[in-house]
């Protein structure tokens, strides 16, 4: 199965940061990688897929970059209700796989 | 819009089966454009895929789950299903089904908890 690693695996930032997560796949993955945030109680929410594209709904604020094993999430200007945890997935291979999460909190 | 909601037992005993389906609405279960799954959440823990069913019938389990998993679809009630057997307390967790297309997991449910417990 294809491993995905997530840094940091938290963060404190204050609203109006720009704040950057990175994914590593073990293998290449192409542009096959979507982001996810998770409230506390909630369900994920898609942010984007196919590493860049933003999800419909979702602020412009948000943006990925990458393909091959690398990966990048990139809030511009972080607001109070981007406070939530993160997780990247593959869809690479019909083997599913999650990053560990990245949390972001208010320092 | 297309919602998906999950529905079973929140206690299983351990070793028994966990049993949870997901009703679509607002859309047919039938398209060829998507597929669907389940994911499962451990408190305080991350996200972990459990299994996929396209309509096709194919079926893809976590390799880590596969002895004890079953997905199966009922396109006459809108429906699709999780059987996970022999359960102990390592599967208790919050389960999401979820819908994807080929851009990752694009709908889901608002998720159920499920406890195993005696």
């Amino acid at each position: 199965a294809i491993r995905i690693t997530q840094s940091p695996s938290s963060l404190s930032a204050s609203t109006g940061d720009r704040v950057t997560i990175t994914c590593r796949a073990s293998q290449g993955i192409s542009s096959y990688l979507a982001w996810y945030q998770q409230k506390p109680g909630k369900a994920p929410k898609l942010l984007i897929y196919a590493a860049s594209t933003l999800q419909s709904g979702v602020p412009s604020r948000f943006s990925g970059s990458g393909s091959g094993t690398d990966f990048t999430l990139t809030i511009s200007c972080l607001q109070s209700e981007d406070f939530a945890t993160y997780y990247c997935q593959q869809y690479y291979s019909y083997l599913f796989t999650f990053g560990p999460g990245t949390k972001v909190d208010i320092k | 819009q297309l919602q998906l909601q999950e529905s079973g037992p929140g206690l299983v005993k351990p070793s028994e089966t966990l049993s949870l389906t997901c009703t679509v609405s607002g859309g047919s279960i039938s398209s060829s454009s998507y597929y669907w799954g389940w994911i499962r959440q451990p408190p305080g823990k991350g996200l972990e895929w459990i299994g996929s069913i396209y309509y096709s019938g194919s079926t893809y389990y976590n390799p880590s789950l596969k002895s004890r998993v079953t997905i199966s679809v009922d396109t006459s009630k809108n429906q699709f299903s999780l059987k996970l057997s022999s359960v102990t307390a390592a599967d208790t967790a919050v389960y999401y089904c979820i819908r994807a297309g080929s851009d990752a997991f694009d709908i889901w449910g608002q998720g159920t908890m499920v406890t195993v417990s005696s």
